[in-house]
């Protein structure tokens, strides 16, 4: 059975702090995403990595980066936390190769709330 | 720019009814890829559907059904016999090519609530 796992459920941090979310993959995919979720808003892209080492802006990156040190892991780092980035933080995996018609696999989502 | 529209932001059905949810894109790419999602409560994406834009069958799996319609631009799914599991908040999605990878273009999602 194939596995996005997210290290944390929910996660409440205070404004300012330096806010770390991991994600691990379990099916070898070549890419990875970060998305955020805000209520009619939908789902919005913050970074992607196509390969260890390598990373790409998505449509919101300020105030958050990435880390791809192993291709099994992709962090979402918040460099200081602000109350505007309370939200749901969904990473989703896939394959290369398979061009565009590959879906994404998702984890279960990091609800974060910045105090 | 590319763009997907689900009008939807909530729908309330009765056991048993059926029901469509609707979703519009924008693309100006020639080639494109549609997908399905649902959201259950616990929070993790579910992967239901992906048609590409060369393939305007419809399909049947089930309960579940999808209308892709070039002419209108749009892709819509439609529960037959809705259950309670059913609920769920559902995502329309286009893939847009990015320089060395791809991204889902989502919708803002639709809130389906089936009561007992």
């Amino acid at each position: 059975d194939v596995k996005v796992t997210q290290s944390s459920r929910y996660l409440v941090k205070r404004t300012g702090e330096k806010v770390f979310l991991e994600c691990v993959q379990d099916m070898d995919h070549e890419n990875m995403f970060w998305y955020r979720q805000d209520p009619g808003l939908g789902l919005r892209l913050i970074y992607f990595s196509y390969d260890v080492k390598m990373k790409e802006k998505g449509d919101i990156p300020e105030g958050y980066s990435v880390s791809r040190e192993k291709k099994e892991r992709f962090s979402l780092i918040l460099e200081s936390a602000s109350t505007n980035q309370t939200s749901m933080y969904l990473c989703a995996s896939s394959p290369m190769g398979q061009g565009r018609d590959t879906e994404a696999f998702f984890g279960q989502g990091t609800r974060l709330t910045v105090v | 720019a590319q763009k997907v529209t689900q009008a939807q932001t909530e729908i309330s059905v009765v056991e048993k009814e059926d029901v469509t949810l609707d979703c519009v894109y924008e693309t100006r790419d020639t080639t494109y890829y549609l997908f399905w999602y649902k959201q259950p409560p616990s929070g993790e994406l579910v992967f239901l559907i992906r048609r590409n834009s060369f393939d305007e069958q419809n399909e049947i799996s089930g309960r579940y059904s999808w209308n892709f319609q070039k002419s209108t631009s749009s892709f819509n799914f439609t529960i037959t016999a809705s259950q309670v599991v059913d609920s769920a908040v559902y995502f329309c999605a286009l893939s847009e090519a990015m320089d060395s990878s791809y991204k889902l273009i989502f919708g803002s999602g639709t809130r389906l609530l089936v009561r007992p």
